[in-house]
């Protein structure tokens, strides 16, 4: 059972340019997060999705940013015009659904690390 | 925002040393995670913790979930050099939302040999 897949691992972009990142949930698991980390930094919530619906995007910066799950297919990170200081991690996490509809453990990926020249 | 205060911010021990780190929160949490990352990875799950009290243990780790749900420790017995890493801790619910995990700063863990 492959685990949760992102690409590319490694991005570079320069100023302006837009930005996609990709993720493959682990099989079986229908709900999708992002996450974004700056260096010597924990992890920071963005966005949390499930097939063809955002729940809950409290996290998401409310300009350049968007994410979505399609039916068929990846999730997208979009970064539209990016700029220096979105150089980070992100990271996907992806878990199941359990008994009782209640979530629990969240599976990361390896991450994509974009640099923005 | 919501956040969790973890340390001690970064270790430095001797192979065959314990080490203990913990987290602590103002809010309530229902769901203790505790995870390592290595360079250039993602967090690896190691403990899940989902009831005030459990005591959970996974080979030489093991971590507890305050009985005031704010709080949340993991151990680490006879350390190897493969334990080098850093262990983030992670509360789910109440605190921050049933959707999104808020992650502590993490404790960064060097084991010289």
């Amino acid at each position: 059972n492959a685990g949760v897949m992102q690409n590319p691992r490694h991005l570079v972009r320069r100023r302006g340019q837009e930005a996609r990142l990709r993720c493959s949930p682990m099989k079986g698991h229908s709900h999708v997060y992002w996450y974004r980390q700056l260096p010597e930094e924990g992890l920071k919530f963005m966005v949390y999705l499930q097939k063809e619906n955002i729940i809950d995007e409290s996290g998401m910066p409310k300009e350049r940013f968007s994410a979505e799950f399609p039916k068929e297919g990846p999730s997208i990170l979009r970064i539209q015009q990016v700029v220096r200081g979105d150089s980070a991690a992100y990271f996907c996490a992806s878990s199941p659904v359990l008994a009782g509809g209640f979530l629990y453990e969240q599976f990361f990926g390896p991450g994509t690390r974009l640099t923005v020249l | 925002g919501q956040q969790l205060n973890q340390s001690p911010q970064s270790m430095f021990i001797q192979e065959g040393e314990d080490v203990s780190m913990n987290c602590t929160s103002s809010s309530i949490f229902n769901t203790w995670l505790w995870y390592k990352q290595e360079p250039g990875e993602g967090p690896v799950l190691l403990i899940a913790l989902y009831k005030a009290g459990e005591l959970t243990s996974n080979g030489r780790l093991t971590a507890q979930f305050g009985i005031t749900r704010k709080d949340s420790f993991l151990n680490i017995s006879a350390s190897i050099p493969s334990d080098v890493g850093i262990y983030f801790c992670a509360g789910l619910g109440l605190g921050g939302g049933y959707n999104k995990l808020i992650f502590g700063a993490g404790t960064r863990l060097a084991v010289h040999p």
